[in-house]
Order: structure tokens, then C-alpha cells, then sequence
């Protein structure tokens, strides 16, 4: 399986800074036909996971820009520009190239 | 918009076998794989496997010899089926829709339904 690691687990951030998660992957992501198969996804409080980012850097609908994703084929990075209250949640990401797909641990973003 | 809604029993006994079914409402089952992801309570996520709209299947290993998914068209639901369940089992149980547009991403979840296992 690829095991997917996550840093910080958690993360505590003022309103209106920035905060970046990262994640590694203990394989590379990127499929023959060019594309990095790493999403992003935030559980918010009691809620079910939604998606953010797919294919390492493609927004899903209705997810602001300030939210962006970026990488290689194995060091990916969730940036958000500027955190709002709303943003609060964990944050996972996941490599969907190969079954099983896997998950890394969650990155927990709190309001300082 | 397309919703998913999932319903089962959520109180079993050690060995009992989890039964649980997502109803897709405001669309079709057709051109989309459909499945299943779970979580621990406080824990992770964890995918368990998928069905497509043939009903070709794809199972976590870890879980492969407990588990089933199966789907059905008449009724545009899908469902599944975990076998000599324990309480490393407990957790809240996610069906999902593949995106194909977005290379088979969770574009929707189900509301989730809790599933506890004790004698």
C-alpha cells in the first residue's frame, strides 16, 4: 500500500494569516498520463469529509481560491491563503492513483 | 443536485454481519463507481472498496475477505455487507460517489451512519 504522511498534525492559526499543510507519499503519484493522483479533503465538525482538491491542484466546486494545491510527484502542499473561522476542520489527503486507496493521518486546523 | 443517503443497522453483536445501503437521489447510478469509506471514532479514514455500475468490484485487502458491495439499478441504491464483525470495526461507515471528470475523486458523501459493535 502507499502510506501517505501528513505535517503538522495540528495546526493552530490566527484569522486572515496563511497555513500549509504538507503530505508525502511513499510512492510517486503521477500516472502515465500526466496527472498526480493526490486529493484533498476537509472534515469539518461533525460533518462529513468534502473535497477540496483533486488531481494535487484543481479546485472542486465552490471551493474559494484562497485554498491551493501544488506538489510534485510525491511532496504535495495544501496552502490557504488566509484562514477563516469557517476553514476549521481536519484535513486529509489521499492518493487515489492505486487500490487501495489510502489516507494520511489529518492535519486538525484551529483558530489561535 | 445529486445526494446520497444511507441507512442500516447500527447496533451489532461480535460475529453479526454489518448491512448497510446508499440511496443516490437526483440522479443516475449509471457512469459513476460508487463505494464505501469508513472511520474510527477519532481516527482516520479508511477506503473499504467500490462497485461500478456493472457491478465490478475493488476491495480494500485488508478487508477483502469480510466484505461486499453490490449495487442495484431498479432501485438506484448500493449497499454493503461486512462479515464477523468486531469491535475494530466500529466506526462511522461513508458511502461515496467516484468523479469521473475529476479521475474517480469523493466528489459526494453520504451523511454517515455510526455503527457500534458490543455483546
Amino acid at each position: 500500500d502507499i502510506v501517505m504522511t501528513q505535517s503538522p498534525l495540528s495546526l493552530p492559526v490566527t484569522p486572515g494569516e496563511p497555513a500549509s499543510i504538507s503530505c508525502r507519499s511513499s510512492q510517486s503519484l503521477l500516472h502515465t498520463n500526466g496527472y498526480k493522483y493526490l486529493d484533498w479533503y476537509l472534515q469539518k465538525p461533525g460533518q462529513s469529509p468534502q473535497l477540496l482538491i483533486y488531481l494535487g491542484s484543481y479546485r472542486a466546486s465552490g471551493v474559494p481560491d484562497r485554498f491551493e494545491g501544488s506538489g510534485s510527484a510525491t511532496d504535495f502542499t495544501l496552502q490557504i491563503s488566509r484562514v477563516e473561522a469557517e476553514d476549521v476542520g481536519v484535513y486529509y489527503c489521499m492518493q487515489a492513483l492505486q487500490t487501495p486507496y489510502t489516507f494520511g493521518q489529518g492535519t486538525k486546523l484551529e483558530i489561535k | 443536485q445529486v445526494q446520497l443517503r444511507q441507512w442500516g443497522a447500527g447496533l451489532l453483536k461480535p460475529s453479526e454481519t454489518l448491512s448497510l445501503t446508499c440511496g443516490v437521489y437526483g440522479g443516475s447510478l449509471s457512469a459513476y463507481h460508487w463505494g464505501w469509506i469508513r472511520q474510527p471514532p477519532g481516527k482516520g479514514l479508511e477506503w473499504i472498496g467500490r462497485i461500478n455500475y456493472s457491478g465490478t468490484t475493488n476491495y480494500n485487502p485488508s478487508l477483502k475477505s469480510r466484505v461486499s458491495i453490490s449495487i442495484d439499478t431498479s432501485t438506484n441504491q448500493f449497499s454493503l455487507k461486512m462479515s464477523s464483525m468486531t469491535a475494530a470495526d466500529a466506526a462511522v461507515y461513508y458511502c461515496v460517489r467516484y468523479q469521473p471528470t475529476m479521475m474517480d475523486a469523493f466528489d459526494i458523501w453520504g451523511q454517515g451512519e455510526m455503527v457500534t459493535v458490543s455483546s
